[in-house]
């Protein structure tokens, strides 16, 4: 079953806009990360929250977590043509053993960059 | 260094028949997941395997299998295939403590 839903499910913007991506979850967590998805590919390793952090940046894209409200926000700054492509929020947890990672995926939001 | 590789990449089985499908995980990674795609929609959980033991099992029927080699990669085996398997298998794997998840390029299969 799906862990959480990524909002919006797609969305379209112009190169050099600022893109911003939800995910909402219904457990605890220890981490979330976010991946990229290009067409038909696999999944590319963005960024991981930890649980105990609020933000987090690398490069142009910037994510906050929000435990509270069990939710989570990755901004893209600056798009480029280039960032079209699928976005995913996946958490894993509880805890449930040493070297147990299973992740729990979203629907994913589709991102359309327009040059 | 390679990141997680997988085989093959795409492969079409008629119903019935069984496929087995492969994944090595990053150098010095001891756990590896298996996940399904269907299209439109996010990975789902399988199965993970650290130190070739089965750490846990998604909501999968027995046709679904898998197991760890000594030397970390992994299979992934389904028999009796349905239309309904058909999708993209992602390998992924990790390391202890980091928490990093790491994706390979997926194998899609198509059942018909």
């Amino acid at each position: 079953s799906q862990q959480g839903e990524e909002d919006p499910q797609a969305l379209s913007i112009q190169e050099g806009e600022n893109a911003t991506m939800n995910c909402s979850y219904k457990t605890s967590i220890n981490n979330l990360q976010w991946y990229r998805q290009n067409s038909g590919r696999g999944l590319v390793h963005l960024i991981l929250i930890r649980s105990n952090e609020r933000e987090k940046h690398s490069g142009r894209l910037r994510v906050t977590l929000d435990t509270s409200k069990k939710s989570s926000s990755l901004l893209i700054t600056a798009s480029r043509a280039a960032d079209t492509a699928s976005y995913f929020c996946a958490t894993d947890g509880p805890y449930s053993g040493a070297g147990s990672y299973q992740l729990t995926f979203g629907k994913g939001t589709k991102l359309s960059v327009i040059p | 260094d390679a990141g997680v590789t997988q085989s093959p990449t795409h492969l079409i089985k008629t119903r019935g028949q069984h496929v087995t499908l492969r994944c090595s995980p990053i150098s010095g990674h001891k756990s590896v997941s298996w996940y399904q795609q269907v299209l439109g929609q996010g990975p789902q959980f399988i199965f993970q395997y650290y130190e070739k033991e089965e750490r846990g099992r998604g909501n999968f029927p027995d046709r679904f299998s898998a197991r760890q080699f000594p030397n970390y990669s992994s299979e992934l085996n389904v028999n009796a295939l349905l239309l309904g398997d058909s999708a993209l298998y992602l390998c992924a794997s990790s390391t202890l403590g980091s928490g990093t998840v790491y994706f390979g390029e997926g194998s899609w299969l198509t059942v018909v």
